[in-house]
């Protein structure tokens, strides 16, 4: 069965650094991958997804992220983090039919 | 595009009483449609998938006869907790997605459901 570990729980950075939240992934095959955001009391808010092709995949609000299949990783970066961005981020994987998150990481920002 | 809404966003309830909740895709048809379970600060597990006009698929551990799930047309999906009890109190998130060639979920906004 697939699975999906974000190994950071909580991150705090400053507003204005960089960010790479942190993604791998167990599927057997080729994954179909994404990073969703979740502001308090929200559903989720798509920010990017890697389905095939480039490795390098753009989202919205700045963000990327990278699919390295030698890894199995799938990590979220952004060059530089605005007070906005505090939220929760959930990585999922898409396989047998099924979205399947991780536990999420717990982003706060310094001003 | 893609949107979908949920119905109500939060509900207050007392034990033993039963709630429904609805999903909606609006501008599109979903023939599939997902409810997942979101405890505070944990995250989203599958309960259901439901395509429509047939019976739902529940994942291990989830009560049938508890989560009652409906998809009677393309747009439309329900979940009815039934005999609520404090412990069903929780975040409840659906999302659907088309028939077409991707398998992106489109998610809605969540319904926060408080037993007493």
């Amino acid at each position: 069965a697939q699975s999906v570990t974000q190994p950071d729980i909580h991150i705090t950075v400053s507003e204005g650094a960089s960010l790479e939240l942190r993604c791998n992934y167990s599927y057997g095959a080729t994954p179909y991958l994404f990073w969703y955001v979740q502001s308090p009391g929200q559903g989720l808010q798509l920010l990017l997804k890697y389905f095939s092709g480039d490795t390098l995949v753009q989202g919205i609000k700045g963000f990327e992220a990278e699919f390295k299949r030698s890894q199995s990783s799938f990590n979220l970066r952004k060059p530089s983090v605005h007070w906005s961005d505090a939220a929760e981020y959930f990585c999922a994987v898409y396989g047998y039919n099924k979205l399947i998150f991780g536990a999420g990481t717990r982003l706060a920002v310094h001003p | 595009g893609a949107v979908v809404s949920q119905h109500p966003s939060w509900v207050i309830c007392k034990s033993g009483t039963s709630v429904k909740i609805e999903c909606r895709s609006l501008d599109f048809q979903a023939t599939t449609m997902f409810w997942y379970r979101q405890f505070p600060k944990q995250s989203l597990m599958l309960m259901a998938t439901s395509n429509e006009g047939s019976k739902a698929t529940y994942e291990q551990g989830v009560e049938k006869d508890k989560f009652l799930i409906n998809h009677a047309s393309l747009t439309l999906s329900t979940l009815t907790v039934t005999s609520a009890h404090p412990e069903d109190s929780s975040f409840y998130i659906c999302s659907a997605k088309t028939g077409q060639g991707n398998n992106e979920q489109f998610f809605g906004p969540g319904t926060r459901l408080t037993v007493l």
